[in-house]
């Protein structure tokens, strides 16, 4: 079965700094991966997945992520973050087979907090 | 287009008592989905369904039944209220995308917006 690990549970950045927000997956084929953000009060909006080919992936907002095999990783990155990124952020891994695992599994969350 | 609409957005039961959460997509969506946040937790699956007529149990189903009669609906139903099932309860749905000829995987998900419940 697939997992995701976020190892961090909150991430502080100023505001206009770079961030990195790393995710971690547990699977044995090629996953598909998804970044979530979560506004306080609000739902959970799919920011960017990657299912094959280029594996740097551009999301909405300025966002990006990048796939490597190599280290079971998907990391969310953001060159300047402003400070309505402020926010919960969800990485989720999902698998393409014929077994119906057509469900992704989501890590338990990275808050990311903005100082001005 | 509204998406995926979740009512009602607030409720309060006392423990022991019914209820059904409604969830409705019109994006024709084959996948749907009914997942419970708890603080330090993330996003835990209760119930899923793939297409009208199918359901399938996720991490957590106690207590909780679904039924999938149409596209467009995917209702939950809290049996007999605990104060455990206290949360926020989101509804996803989302299109198949097929990456071979027996592959196929979710696309991506868009959510509710949710609904607080408490049990007291």
């Amino acid at each position: 079965a697939q997992s995701v690990t976020q190892p961090d549970i909150h991430i502080t950045v100023s505001e206009g700094a770079s961030l990195e927000l790393r995710c971690n997956y547990s699977y044995g084929a090629t996953p598909y991966l998804f970044w979530y953000v979560q506004s306080p009060g609000q739902g959970l909006q799919l920011l960017l997945k990657y299912f094959s080919g280029d594996t740097l992936v551009q999301g909405i907002k300025g966002f990006e992520a990048e796939f490597k095999r190599s280290q079971s990783s998907f990391n969310l990155r953001k060159p300047s973050v402003h400070w309505s990124d402020a926010a919960e952020y969800f990485c989720a891994v999902g698998t393409g087979d014929s077994g119906g695992s057509y469900i992704p599994t989501f890590g338990r969350g990275t808050s990311l907090i903005v100082h001005p | 287009n509204a998406g995926v609409t979740q009512t009602p957005k607030f409720q309060v039961l006392k423990t022991g008592q019914s209820m059904t959460l409604q969830c409705a997509q019109d994006m024709n969506h084959e996948y749907m989905s009914w997942y419970r946040q708890d603080p330090g937790m993330g996003l835990r699956l209760i119930h899923y369904s793939v297409g009208a007529g199918i359901t399938d149990q996720g991490e957590v189903p106690n207590g909780y039944n679904v039924s999938r009669s149409t596209t467009e609906d995917f209702p939950l139903r809290l049996l007999s209220a605990a104060p455990s099932q206290t949360s926020v309860y989101f509804c996803a749905s989302s299109y198949r995308v097929y990456s071979g000829s027996s592959n196929s995987a979710n696309y991506g998900y868009t959510f509710g917006s949710g609904t607080r419940l408490t049990v007291v």
